[in-house]
């Protein structure tokens, strides 16, 4: 089974600064990778498809990057809207997930 | 807009059986595959199963093979989730997703509902 570790867990950093979230594959998975935004007590949301695609509505501050087993997500500058847990997703085959990284404003 | 209601969790004891439903609205649910995402308390999401549109293919991940069983009523726009031999590690807000692509099983998801908690405990 192909495994999803994102890193780091957690990171905390001031509004306006630029955000970086890896997500490495233990095995290829081209660019067949979602990332996820899930705010306290709420549902995740789709963020990026196909490792770089904006879903439709979701702030161009959010870009993601990457194929093959390594891939990014970066939130150019931070709000403080964007505190949440967000989770990188595999699909080409079963589903799986990161463990997630949560991110606090400092 | 889409709307995914979940329901039917509550408290079980180890062993015993419970049957989710998921009741969609918004769109043409007979077109999307559909799936269950579950999350355990404070944890990260796991994906639990996957339905095609037309329930023909169905996918589980290895923990649930055989003890749960997903089906779907395009009649009645609702998306079920039978659970069998409970365990406390099943405990969790199972939530209903649905597939981003019409037709095919993409297994990504672009709607979610706002999720039923199973807690299995004696």
């Amino acid at each position: 089974d192909i495994q999803m570790t994102q890193s780091p867990s957690s990171l905390s950093a001031s509004v306006g600064d630029r955000v970086t979230i890896t997500c490495r594959a233990s095995q290829g998975i081209s660019k067949f990778l979602a990332w996820y935004q899930q705010k306290p007590g709420k549902v995740p949301k789709l963020l990026i498809y196909a490792a770089s695609t904006l879903q439709s509505g979701v702030p161009s501050r959010f870009s993601g990057s990457g194929s093959g087993t390594d891939f990014t997500l970066t939130i150019s500058t931070l709000q403080p809207e964007d505190v949440a847990t967000y989770y990188c997703q595999k699909y080409n085959s079963a589903p799986t997930f990161g463990q997630g990284t949560k991110v606090e404003i400092k | 807009q889409v709307q995914l209601v979940e329901s039917g969790g509550g408290v079980v004891q180890p062993g015993r059986s419970l049957r989710l439903s998921c009741a969609a609205s918004g769109f043409t649910f007979s077109s999307y595959a559909m799936h269950w995402v579950r999350q355990a308390p404070g944890k990260g999401l796991e994906w639990v199963a996957s339905i095609s549109y037309d329930g023909n293919d169905k996918y589980y991940t290895d923990s649930v093979k055989g003890r749960f069983t997903i089906t779907r009523d395009n009649s009645k726009d609702t998306l079920y989730l039978q659970m069998n031999s409970l365990r406390p590690e099943d405990t969790a807000i199972y939530y209903c997703a649905k597939d981003v692509m019409l037709w095919l099983v993409r297994n990504y998801f672009d709607s979610w509902g706002q999720g039923t908690l199973v807690t299995v405990s004696s």
